[in-house]
């Protein structure tokens, strides 16, 4: 089936350094994925749609200059979280839907968790 | 604006009895209906969707639900529960209106299953 692999699952980074994580579809090709946190014991919050080749498109809220996201391609968008605060320390995860899209679901990565320390 | 509501942060069952965890959700049109299921430290895993047709849509690891269209609910059973079942339970809706794909996601509930 399809698989959305998400790298790295964890990070450990200093204060005021940056964060990337990609998000690559595996066995297919998204012209959509989506950025989720998830904050402990709560549900996911979508922070951003990443469109291929186009401006990603924030949630209200999520700092774009903060959390910068590029989809340069229909298999790899990145999410890289800039000047990392301990406040950013959250597990993100990212989601694809198959470029035929229609009803197929969400797949979803295995998530990374980043602490700042 | 859709919404999904998860009304128990957490569902204890003992090992092989049925298992029920609840959804209700709000779309403005028609809904398209998933639940997934987290383990901890992972993503989400795909367990089952309604599109339309049958109500009752079967999915992975024995596990089904029942679309309740006047009740907007989309109940996740199992007819007998076990020890690795247990797990964060998220459902969520996508109105099928709504170009974006946006899929908007329950509080979760967290399944425990005991031996």
């Amino acid at each position: 089936g399809a698989v959305v692999s998400q790298h790295p699952s964890w990070v450990i980074c200093k204060s005021g350094t940056s964060v990337k994580i990609e998000c690559r579809s595996l066995d297919f090709q998204a012209t959509t994925m989506f950025w989720y946190r998830q904050f402990p014991k709560q549900s996911l919050m979508l922070m951003a749609t990443s469109n291929e080749g186009s401006k990603a498109t924030y949630e209200q809220g999520v700092e774009k200059d903060k959390f910068l996201i590029n989809h340069a391609s229909l298999t790899l968008s990145t999410l890289t979280v800039t000047s990392a605060h301990p406040e950013d320390s959250s597990f993100y995860i990212c989601s694809a839907r198959d470029l035929a899209g229609g009803n197929s679901p969400l797949h979803f990565g295995n998530g990374t968790r980043l602490t700042v320390t | 604006a859709q919404s999904v509501a998860q009304p128990e942060d957490q569902v204890n069952v003992a090992e092989g009895n049925p298992l029920t965890v609840k959804c209700t959700y709000s779309v403005s049109g028609n809904p398209y209906l998933f639940w997934y299921v987290q383990y901890p430290n992972r993503g989400l895993q795909f367990l089952l969707k309604y599109i339309t047709g049958d109500n009752l849509v079967k999915g992975s690891y024995g596990f089904e639900a029942e679309f309740n269209k006047s009740q907007t609910s989309f109940h996740l059973k199992k007819p007998s529960a076990l020890v690795s079942d247990s797990a964060l339970y998220f459902c969520a809706v996508r109105d099928m209106g709504n170009a974006g794909n946006m899929l908007t996601f329950g509080g979760g509930t967290r399944l425990m299953v005991k031996p």
